[in-house]
């Protein structure tokens, strides 16, 4: 079992819908990050989170460390959010998910 | 800006060829890491480094070396190119410290070899 699950694996939404993205780890860990890759495209560290919530236009990150569990929301979903999206934990070194594969259609 | 560099985008080297990759961080980072993205494996750490000349094997180090001789510059080396170290190959860096603001990763933007 992966130490780091993220769910769903593929994603297809509409313009304007509200998305999010799931991501549950089994280890102990100090922060986690949600990443996005573009296609054919280097990495870029959406945010960096320990407790609670953070928001930078319309996404929002949420982590609940007892419970192990974060997730990324994007508001007003459009085309050009269509990415891969992943999540990757800090015990000591990233431990990545296998990503969510975003499609939004206008 | 602060930024991790990778020096190609696209690389296509022939089968037992030395191939080099590098990166550049111009953010004084302690620590420096080389990941490989494969389908279906997601990222995997290859080799990092968390201070000049030092390194430390990652969970697939076969075939690989690696090279830090200056803070800012880690490099990755395929002493012999094979058709199976084909992959999109990132680097990021760290700044080293136990604080939770330090932790943050930067990654490059990735270089994609195809060995033929």
């Amino acid at each position: 079992k992966n130490e780091v699950e993220q769910s769903p694996q593929n994603l297809t939404a509409q313009e304007g819908e509200f998305i999010t993205i799931n991501c549950s780890y089994s280890v102990g860990i100090s922060a986690l990050h949600w990443l996005q890759q573009h296609p054919g495209g280097g990495i870029v560290s959406l945010f960096m989170l320990s407790s609670g919530k953070k928001k930078h236009g319309r996404l929002i990150a949420t982590i609940n460390i007892q419970e192990k569990h974060s997730s990324l929301h994007i508001t007003a979903s459009h085309p050009r959010d269509s990415a891969v999206y992943i999540c990757a934990v800090i015990p000591d070194k990233l431990i990545f998910g296998t990503g969510t594969r975003l499609q939004v259609f206008p | 800006d602060v930024k991790v560099t990778q020096s190609s985008r696209y690389l296509v080297k022939r089968t037992g060829e030395k191939v080099f990759l590098e990166c550049v961080q111009d953010m004084d980072h302690e620590n420096m890491f080389w990941y490989r993205q494969d389908p279906g494996l997601g990222l995997r750490l290859i080799y990092f480094s968390y201070d000049v000349k030092m390194k430390e094997k990652g969970d697939i180090p076969e075939g690989y070396s690696v090279s830090r001789e200056k803070k800012e510059r880690f490099s990755l080396i395929l002493e012999s190119a094979s058709t199976n170290q084909t992959s999109m190959y990132l680097c990021a860096s760290r700044v080293s410290g136990t604080a939770t603001a330090n932790y943050g990763y930067t990654f490059g933007s990735g270089t994609r070899l195809t060995v033929v």
